[in-house]
């Protein structure tokens, strides 16, 4: 398994401001996501983070409103910028270990732009 | 594109009932399945991982079926607590370490 410390756990933020969410990882894994939860929906992917590349993005999701790094293999960073209220949603950091089959989350960061 | 559905979306149970909770999706070409639980304002727990060479899987009370070919896939809970009362989520992945497809979710609530 592995362990995914996912910081802030919570923010309120100002419209128009950035935040930066943080993941680690207790061990090296291969793949990690970041996924968005909007209120009373399920699940939806915003992009993987490469290390030491350009993260990948879906559909929707631009580099511009959502900047990720990963500088190795055990870390990565998620920004929200330029907020607005549709952006309060619950951001979770996802990762795959080395065999990439069972993924795991960190326990979300819950955002609310005012 | 995949598709994952799962029904019903809630569910209210008294405590010590056995209940089932029902995942499908459109594409039986899945590499493997997962059920997840989420706490209210919280991250996803992993509960059980089906490969899809599996037929199921069992931890503790709870016990997860695959059926490739239908699409379709069961979470079984034995002996529901109140402390059981959470979302489960159901999430397939189409290859090896790629993204998940996600349903939206079955809220379960357990009544003392």
């Amino acid at each position: 398994s592995a362990v995914i410390s996912q910081k802030p756990s919570r923010d309120i933020c100002q419209r128009g401001t950035s935040l930066t969410i943080q993941c680690q990882v207790d061990s090296q894994v291969t793949m990690m996501f970041w996924y968005r939860q909007q209120p009373g929906q399920s699940l939806t992917l915003i992009a993987t983070a490469n290390q030491g590349s350009e993260a990948t993005y879906e559909s929707g999701f631009v580099i511009d409103k959502f900047p990720i790094s990963r500088p190795n293999l055990t870390f990565s960073t998620l920004t929200v910028s330029n907020m607005s209220p549709e952006d309060s949603s619950i951001y979770l950091c996802s990762v795959m270990t080395i065999q990439d089959t069972e993924a795991f989350f960190g326990q979300g960061t819950r955002l609310t732009v005012v | 594109k995949q598709e994952v559905t799962q029904i019903p979306a809630a569910l209210s149970v008294p405590e010590g009932e056995n209940l089932v909770l029902n995942c499908s999706f459109t594409d039986s070409a899945i590499y493997n399945l997962q059920w997840f639980r989420q706490d209210p304002g919280k991250g996803l727990t992993s509960l059980l991982l089906i490969q899809s060479s599996q037929r199921e899987q069992t931890s503790g009370r709870l016990n997860a079926s695959l059926d490739k070919s239908s699409g379709r896939s069961t979470l079984y809970i034995a002996a529901s607590q109140p402390g059981d009362s959470a979302t489960y989520l159901c999430a397939v992945h189409e290859t090896s370490g790629s993204r998940l497809t996600f349903g939206e979710g079955t809220q379960l609530t357990v009544n003392p």
